[in-house]
C-alpha cells in the first residue's frame, strides 16, 4: 500500500520561473493539503483540496496555486518565484475533512531558488 | 516546548532514559492535538492523537497529555531509543470553514545518546 508519494523530491530554479510540484495521496484518500516547511520551522498550512476544489487556504499569496485531479492527485503551482519560496513542500493527504482523521505525509519536494 | 529565537529548541537524553517534549498551544478553541516526528529528509509521521474532551492517552512507548487550562501538551517517550532521534511538532486543530486544519508548532529537536 504505497504511501504519499511526491514528485520530484529536489528542484532548483531562479527568481521569475514558475514551479510545478506534484502529489499522489495515499491509497483510499480523497483530500490533499500543502505545506511549505522553512529550514528550522514547522510545517506552514497552504491550501486544501478536496472535491477537485480548494476548500482551504492559508496565509499565501496568489502567486500559489494548485489544482486536484478525479483520482485525487494534485499540483502545487507557484509563480515568479522569489528567494523566500526556497522552502520544504510537503504533501498530506486524508480521508475527508474530518476532525479525527491524521495526515499523512509525503516526504517532500526540495525546493531551492536562486 | 515552544521556539524563541531562531534555535529549534534541544532536548538530549541518554538511551533509555524516558523524555518528555512540551508544547504550548495558541488556541483554546482546538478540538483536537496531533504528535509528529520528522526524521532528516523525511516528512512528519504521525505518532498520537488526542481529543480536546480527553486529557491523557496512551500508545506504545509514548503517552500524551493535555492541559486546557494551561493550554499545554506533552509528549512522554518512555525508554528512549537512538531511532527516537528526530524533530518532534505538536499541531493543533481548529474548525476552519467545513475542515480542520491543523497548524504546527517550530518542533523539538530529541538527540538520543547511545
Amino acid at each position: 500500500d504505497a504511501g504519499v508519494t511526491q514528485s520530484p523530491t529536489h528542484l532548483i530554479k531562479t527568481r521569475g520561473q514558475q514551479v510545478t510540484l506534484r502529489c499522489s495521496p495515499k491509497s483510499g484518500h480523497d483530500t490533499v493539503s500543502w505545506y511549505q516547511q522553512a529550514l528550522g520551522q514547522g510545517p506552514q498550512f497552504i491550501f486544501q483540496y478536496y472535491e477537485e476544489e480548494e476548500r482551504q487556504r492559508g496565509n499565501f499569496p496568489d502567486r500559489f496555486s494548485g489544482h486536484q485531479f478525479p483520482n485525487y492527485s494534485s499540483e502545487l503551482n507557484v509563480n515568479a518565484l522569489l528567494l523566500g519560496d526556497s522552502a520544504l513542500y510537503l504533501c498530506a493527504s486524508s480521508l475527508n475533512r474530518a476532525l479525527n482523521q491524521p495526515q499523512h505525509f509525503g516526504d517532500g519536494t526540495r525546493l531551492s531558488i536562486l | 516546548g515552544e521556539s524563541v529565537g531562531l534555535h529549534l529548541p534541544t532536548l538530549s537524553v541518554q538511551e533509555g532514559d524516558n523524555s518528555i517534549i512540551n508544547c504550548a498551544y495558541s488556541n483554546s478553541a482546538s478540538d483536537y492535538f496531533i504528535w509528529y516526528k520528522q526524521e532528516s529528509g523525511k516528512g512528519p509521521q504521525f505518532i498520537i492523537d488526542i481529543r480536546s474532551n480527553m486529557d491523557k492517552r496512551q500508545g506504545q512507548r509514548v503517552t500524551v497529555l493535555l492541559n486546557k487550562t494551561v493550554k499545554h501538551l506533552s509528549l512522554q517517550i518512555a525508554a528512549t531509543q537512538p531511532g527516537d532521534s528526530a524533530v518532534y511538532f505538536c499541531a493543533e486543530k481548529t474548525r476552519t470553514g467545513g475542515s480542520y486544519i491543523p497548524t504546527f508548532g517550530r518542533g523539538t529537536s530529541l538527540i538520543v545518546h547511545p
